[in-house]
């Protein structure tokens, strides 16, 4: 049974840039893509990207020029960076398998909260 | 860009009723939809892929069904534990979630 643990900073400053790592436990990591999702406080979710192994993979159009997913093989492991953070990137997110490209997701990480203040 | 209308945007149920929630996409997606329940401070789980298939694991009691714009969510005699947000997602261009359905105790 695959399990997806997440970490990363929760708290950053205008301009800064959100790092967050996804380690994939069980399950082939060969076979699917590896996304990140992000859900604002109260709010609906949103697809930032995903990427296989690869590195064939979609950015959500409104955030691709900031965005930027790498995958470590060696570790099982995949990564978020989105740069020039705003308030408006401040959420929930979300790492999860992906069944294959841009379809549905059937396992997910435990979520992390961003949040962006000065 | 594909917009998702969820309704209702909330609704009261009581334990043992039958729950429905409905999807409609702004165009035809054929079956491209899936389904997922979200509890508070918990990431969400899928429940439903390709409009009607039961995910590995998920009670019986949840089911799905629909094509082109509009689907349905049924919950055949709502549980105690169904008490939570459900998301349809479509994935026929691109990738959107809709709004949400968050179902409450009456």
């Amino acid at each position: 049974q695959v399990q997806l643990q997440q970490w990363g900073a929760g708290l950053l400053k205008p301009s800064e840039t959100l790092s967050l790592t996804c380690a994939v436990y069980g399950g082939s990591f060969s076979d699917y893509y590896w996304s990140w999702i992000r859900q604002p406080p109260g709010k609906g979710l949103e697809l930032i990207g995903e990427m296989n192994l690869s590195g064939f993979g979609n950015y959500n159009p409104s955030l691709t020029s900031r965005v930027t997913i790498s995958i470590d093989t060696s570790k099982n492991q995949f990564s978020l960076n989105l740069s020039s953070v705003t308030a408006a990137d401040t959420a929930v997110y979300y790492c999860a398998r992906e069944v294959s490209t841009l379809t549905y997701f059937d396992s997910w990480g435990q979520g992390t909260l961003v949040t962006v203040s000065s | 860009a594909i917009q998702m209308t969820q309704s209702p945007s909330s609704l009261s149920a009581s334990v043992g009723d039958r729950v429905t929630i409905t999807c409609r996409t702004s165009q035809d997606i054929s079956s491209a939809l899936a389904w997922y329940q979200q509890k508070p401070g918990k990431a969400p789980k899928l429940l439903i892929y390709d409009a009607s298939s039961l995910e590995s694991g998920v009670p019986s009691r949840f089911s799905g069904s629909g094509s082109g714009t509009d689907f349905t969510l049924t919950i055949s005699s709502l549980q105690p534990e169904d008490f939570a947000t459900y998301y349809c997602q479509q994935f026929n261009n691109f990738l959107t979630f809709g709004g949400g359905t968050k179902v409450e105790i009456k």
